[in-house]
């Protein structure tokens, strides 16, 4: 099946440092890529997309993702947190023959002072 | 352009009672997607409209799960004898034609607790 993989459920980083978030695909064909980020009782809001073009992709918020295809990855990174980055955070990929986004499990994104 | 628009925001219903949501999507938009979210999972697709057309369904949704879009606006995703297991965050999203390269722009949810 093809999916992605997010790992780390949570991440804590201090206020300033580097964010990373992982996420691994498989898939059989090129994927799409894609990040969002979801606040508590709130809907997903798109940071970025990877659509085979650029394969270093910038998004809003400050956030950038670079599509690995030889490590079959699209990490999720800032350099600098901000403690409003605090949220949940979710890989999707779908695919040129589907219509269906399909989620990682998502990781927790903690920002300390 | 009000983003996409999910009512109710909440409901708690009795066990075995039917529940309707409504997902008002773009207005330009002609495809619509619901998927289920339940806690510290990702989204997980149910079903897809174009215009008024549902093309493609999940496993995940059984016969007690309809969807409609009747006029190729709005949509009503049914839910009828609920189960405690129906318990999670319901999302509407909705995208032009190329939603699969685009993305899609996601409703705040409905969340339903059935007890």
């Amino acid at each position: 099946a093809q999916s992605v993989t997010q790992l780390g459920s949570h991440v804590s980083v201090s206020e300033g440092a580097l964010v990373l978030l992982r996420c691994n695909y498989s898939s059989s064909v090129p994927p799409y890529l894609f990040w969002y980020v979801q606040y508590p009782n709130q809907g997903l809001q798109l940071l970025l997309k990877y659509t085979s073009a650029a394969t270093l992709v910038k998004g809003i918020n400050g956030f950038e993702a670079e599509f690995k295809k030889s490590e079959t990855s699209f990490h999720l990174t800032k350099p600098s947190a901000h403690m409003s980055d605090a949220a949940e955070y979710f890989c999707a990929v779908s695919y040129i023959s589907g219509y269906a986004l399909n989620f990682g499990k998502g990781t927790s994104l903690l920002v300390t002072p | 352009d009000t983003g996409v628009s999910q009512n109710p925001r909440h409901k708690i219903t009795k066990r075995g009672q039917n529940v309707t949501f409504r997902c008002d999507p773009i207005s330009e938009h002609n495809r619509l997607y619901w998927y289920r979210q339940t806690l510290g999972q990702g989204p997980e697709f149910l079903t897809y409209f174009q215009n008024e057309a549902q093309l493609e369904k999940s496993r995940l949704l059984s016969d007690r799960f309809s969807a409609e879009r009747p006029k190729g606006s709005f949509s009503t995703l049914e839910i009828q004898r609920t189960e405690q297991g129906d318990s999670a965050m319901y999302l509407c999203a909705s995208s032009l034609d190329r939603g699969k390269k685009d993305g899609y722009t996601f409703g705040s949810g409905t969340r339903l607790t059935v007890v």
